[in-house]
């Protein structure tokens, strides 16, 4: 079974529009972290949030928005008036204790179109 | 040079060659990592090291074989390779090797196998 699920392939929107990406994971551990990172066509993956799971105040930075539920264990990322250079492919990730070396486990991704 | 660097950006081999990817990071980072990203899969992850012992080796073929000379550099040598190792090999680094570390990625190697 897939810890991370990133159910949407590819979403494609108008610029101005709104639109969230869902994140829903799966672990035994108390302590873990997510996160979000966003891979731009440049190919690098650049970081944009983390989250205990002891936190689950919801997050916003500008127009991103983070809604961290463990009831739902859903972690999902919103982009308010989204932008052309908003297009990119997202992932989000989990880490976990059980995981030796830390390794972050990645959803297979969300690939975002905006179009002008 | 800042942040994580690979080179070279694009590689082209043949089933029988010898090749290395190069990563150096610039961040004074304790831990680097090597991903394998291919088309519609997760991004998984190959090797780990923490200062510049390996840690993890998550049953990679032996015909990708890292190196770590230290803390700064991370090579992953190739040979052999099949079609199906064709995919984009992503090397990151982050402070220490602790749950909340945020990573920090290079731009990755596009690698196709002839």
């Amino acid at each position: 079974a897939q810890k991370v699920t990133q159910a949407q392939t590819e979403i494609s929107v108008v610029e101005k529009e709104d639109v969230t990406l869902d994140c829903v994971y799966e672990t035994r551990d108390t302590t873990y972290y997510l996160f979000w990172y966003k891979q731009p066509p440049s190919g690098e993956l650049v970081f944009l949030i983390r989250r205990n799971s002891f936190d689950e105040q919801n997050e916003i930075s500008g127009r991103y928005s983070w809604n961290f539920q463990k009831s739902t264990s859903s972690f999902n990322f919103t982009i308010t008036a989204s932008q052309v250079v908003d297009s990119a492919v997202y992932f989000c990730a989990l880490s976990e204790a059980e995981q030796a070396g830390t390794a972050l486990i990645f959803g297979k991704g969300t690939t975002l179109s905006v179009s002008s | 040079e800042t942040g994580v660097t690979q080179t070279p950006r694009h590689l082209v081999m043949g089933m029988t060659n010898k090749k290395s990817l190069k990563c150096e990071q610039h961040l004074g980072h304790n831990a680097m990592y090597w991903y394998k990203q291919s088309a519609k899969k997760p991004l998984e992850l190959m090797f780990v090291y923490s200062l510049e012992e390996r840690v993890e080796n998550n049953s990679v073929p032996s015909r990708f074989s890292p190196e770590c000379p230290n803390s700064s550099h991370l090579f992953l040598h190739l040979h052999t390779l099949q079609p199906e190792d064709s995919a984009l090999y992503l090397c990151a680094s982050s402070q220490d090797l602790v749950l909340q570390a945020e990573q920090f990625f290079g731009p990755g190697t596009r690698l196709t196998v002839l």
